[in-house]
């Protein structure tokens, strides 16, 4: 049963460009969301796809967008990129209508890196 | 707005002996849930332990054990016979009840916990 999955590991970026990660939920699961993790912080809510629309956002400027697939899996766009985007992007999958106690089960993240 | 606090950046304990990670949370709601996360260098966040604020039984799971006291919005982490494997970044969690199962996280900052041999 393979777990989140997330691509690519690593990025480098210089400001200005633009990226996309990737990430493809647990078997089973449906609503996928992403969080920001600074160096040595807690990770930060973006948003949260479910039914292919953003249904929950952090505070996040609009240069943070994505998109959920039919079959789940989920993309996170930044635009004009910003040294302050370098942080660890994690993904967390889940089940719209499971409990709610049930936890959120995280990716490796991807480590994105802005020159 | 909820807010979770874990103001011991670092911990460090023996192996074998007990270490207690603290975290005070702040919300306005009645009923929630709390998590423990544990981050090891690999990156992957690993739930530890969850509770459910309209419990009043502390949650425990193998070596890991929670002090939740709601009026003091504390949730303390318990972990006994500690090992060189529970060396990580430990984060607190909250998730509202009421915005739905799957309502975003709020994490701490995490706390660095090192394993003396």
């Amino acid at each position: 049963d393979a777990g989140v999955t997330q691509s690519p590991t690593h990025l480098i970026k210089t400001r200005g460009q633009q990226v996309t990660l990737r990430c493809s939920p647990k078997s089973g699961h449906d609503t996928v969301s992403w969080y920001q993790q600074a160096l040595g912080q807690g990770p930060q809510f973006i948003f949260q796809y479910y039914e292919e629309e953003e249904r929950q956002r952090g505070n996040f400027p609009d240069r943070f967008s994505g998109h959920q697939f039919p079959n789940y899996s989920s993309e996170l766009n930044v635009n004009a990129l910003l040294l302050g985007d370098s942080a660890l992007y994690l993904c967390a999958s889940s089940q719209f209508k499971g409990g709610g106690n049930q936890p959120q089960h995280f990716g490796d993240g991807t480590r994105l890196s802005i020159l | 707005a909820q807010t979770v606090t874990q103001s011991q950046p670092e911990m460090s304990v023996q192996e074998a002996e007990t270490v207690t990670l603290s975290c005070t949370y702040d919300t306005s709601e009645s009923d929630y849930y709390l998590f423990w996360y544990k981050q090891p260098p690999s990156r992957q966040m690993i739930l530890v332990i969850r509770q459910e604020a309209y419990k009043q039984q502390n949650a425990t799971e193998n070596r890991f054990s929670v002090n939740f006291q709601k009026a003091a919005k504390s949730f303390s982490l318990k972990i006994s016979d500690s090992q060189l494997g529970d060396a990580a970044m430990y984060f607190c969690a909250y998730r509202s009840f009421y915005t739905g199962a799957n309502s975003k996280l709020t994490f701490g900052k995490g706390i660095t916990l090192s394993v003396r041999p």
